[in-house]
């Protein structure tokens, strides 16, 4: 079975500050990761995903995540935080080698203080 | 991408009611899922809704509660069944096979139910 772990339910920074949030997988096959952020009374929107190649992946928003296999983690980070980067964050796995749907991970709250 | 639409977009139901949300997509897409968030948690999948066949139920998630309909490929309902306050949740449609990417899941804008 696949699952996910994000260790933080809630991660501050200063605006300005590089960000880290954390994930960690597990997933019998190979590895299909994302990262969606949720705003307060929003839906999800994605962010970005890894599926195979290049272990940095840039997606929306400045943000990147590096996808580390010998370490089963999928980290999203920021180089520079904005206060309109506060929002829940999820990260999310599913078995690329299987037909099998997106498994969360609880979340975490970042918060960007001015 | 697509574009989801979720009807309605709250509703506030007495217990033993039920309750049933609409899922629409502008696209035609091959896998559509039903999510629940309860409050301060992470997304649970409910049930995955294939056209033509009965939705695949998780644990703990049982059609008799949860009876899911998908009439085509752009578009699903999701019934709450004789409901208590512990249903209380964001339910959210989601849909695959609608880009360029055939495993990517879009999501839409949630039902934000309260039950009293």
């Amino acid at each position: 079975a696949q699952s996910v772990a994000q260790p933080e339910d809630q991660v501050n920074v200063a605006e300005g500050n590089p960000l880290t949030v954390k994930c960690t997988y597990s997933v019998s096959g190979n590895p299909y990761l994302f990262w969606y952020v949720q705003y307060p009374n929003r839906g999800l929107q994605f962010l970005l995903k890894y599926i195979t190649g290049d272990n940095l992946v840039k997606g929306s928003y400045g943000f990147e995540a590096e996808f580390n296999k010998s370490q089963t983690s999928f980290h999203l980070k920021k180089p520079s935080a904005l206060v309109s980067d506060s929002a829940l964050y999820f990260c999310a796995v599913r078995d690329f080698s299987g037909n099998t749907p997106l498994v969360f991970g609880k979340g975490t709250r970042l918060s960007v203080i001015a | 991408s697509a574009v989801i639409s979720q009807k309605p977009s709250r509703d506030i139901c007495q217990r033993g009611t039920s309750l049933t949300i609409q899922c629409q997509v502008d696209s035609q897409v091959t896998m559509m899922f039903w999510y629940r968030q309860q409050p301060g948690q992470s997304l649970t999948l409910i049930a995955t809704a294939n056209q033509g066949s009965e939705a695949t139920y998780e644990s703990g998630f049982v059609i008799d509660k949860f009876p899911i309909s998908r009439p085509n490929l752009t578009f699903s309902t999701l019934t709450v069944s004789n409901m208590s306050p512990e249903d209380s949740s964001i339910y959210l449609c989601s849909v695959e096979g609608a880009g360029a990417d055939p495993y990517e899941q879009y999501f839409g804008p949630g039902t934000r139910l309260t039950v009293t």
